[in-house]
């Protein structure tokens, strides 16, 4: 059975600062790989995906990066800004259904 | 990408009653799929809405609880029968083309049973 952690838990920065997410899953025959934000109390807003063959995406100021092998992705946030503030969750593909991480929990202080 | 609609986006509904909720769909989609999102948790799996056929569900998820429909390629829906506070949760709607490409979620279902 997949499992999918994400860490840390919950995460408070100061506007500016560079950061990483960390996703890890105990299966590595993954389809894709995708990062999710989500905002209190709404759906989920996909960010970026990653096929289970490339190494890393990129988008605006977002950076995702698999090693499948090893079973973990990080998503790197540059410059960070209050608009980030959300929860980020990952999801990995695989025997037909995605699952989820619980997410990490960003706040960006002003 | 896909738009998503789904309706509706909250609701306040007494124990022992059914809701059903909505997703349609801006285009042809191969997969849909029902989350359901306990509060503080991350989404777990409903079920995979087969289109024509019935719905496939995973473990802890029954029929009889949770009966969806997909009459066709852009829509479906998902009832929470005979509900319990434990039900409220907020219900999401995702489709995929394929297992090669993004999931796209609607924006949710909040719904509050007491």
């Amino acid at each position: 059975k997949q499992e999918v952690t994400q860490i840390p838990a919950a995460l408070s920065v100061p506007e500016g600062e560079n950061l990483v997410l960390n996703c890890s899953f105990t299966d590595s025959a993954i389809y894709n790989l995708q990062w999710f934000r989500q905002d209190p109390g709404k759906g989920l807003t996909s960010l970026l995906l990653i096929q289970s063959s490339q190494r890393e995406q990129t988008s605006g100021r977002l950076n995702a990066s698999l090693d499948k092998s090893s079973g973990r992705s990080t998503l790197y946030i540059a410059a960070s800004q209050p608009g980030d503030s959300a929860t980020y969750l990952c999801a990995v593909y695989n025997a037909g259904k995605s699952t989820f991480g619980d997410g990490t929990t960003l706040t960006v202080k002003p | 990408s896909a738009v998503i609609s789904q309706k509706p986006s909250r609701d306040i509904c007494q124990r022992g009653t059914s809701l059903t909720i909505q997703c349609q769909v801006d285009s042809q989609v191969t997969m849909m799929f029902w989350y359901r999102q306990q509060p503080g948790q991350s989404l777990t799996l409903i079920a995979t809405a087969n289109q024509g056929s019935e719905a496939t569900y995973e473990s802890g998820f029954v029929i009889d609880k949770f009966p969806i429909s997909r009459p066709n390629l852009t829509f479906s829906t998902l009832t929470v029968s005979n509900m319990s506070p434990e039900d409220s949760s907020i219900y999401l709607c995702s489709v995929e083309e394929d297992e090669n490409t993004e999931a796209f979620f609607g924006q949710g279902t909040r719904l509050t049973v007491v």
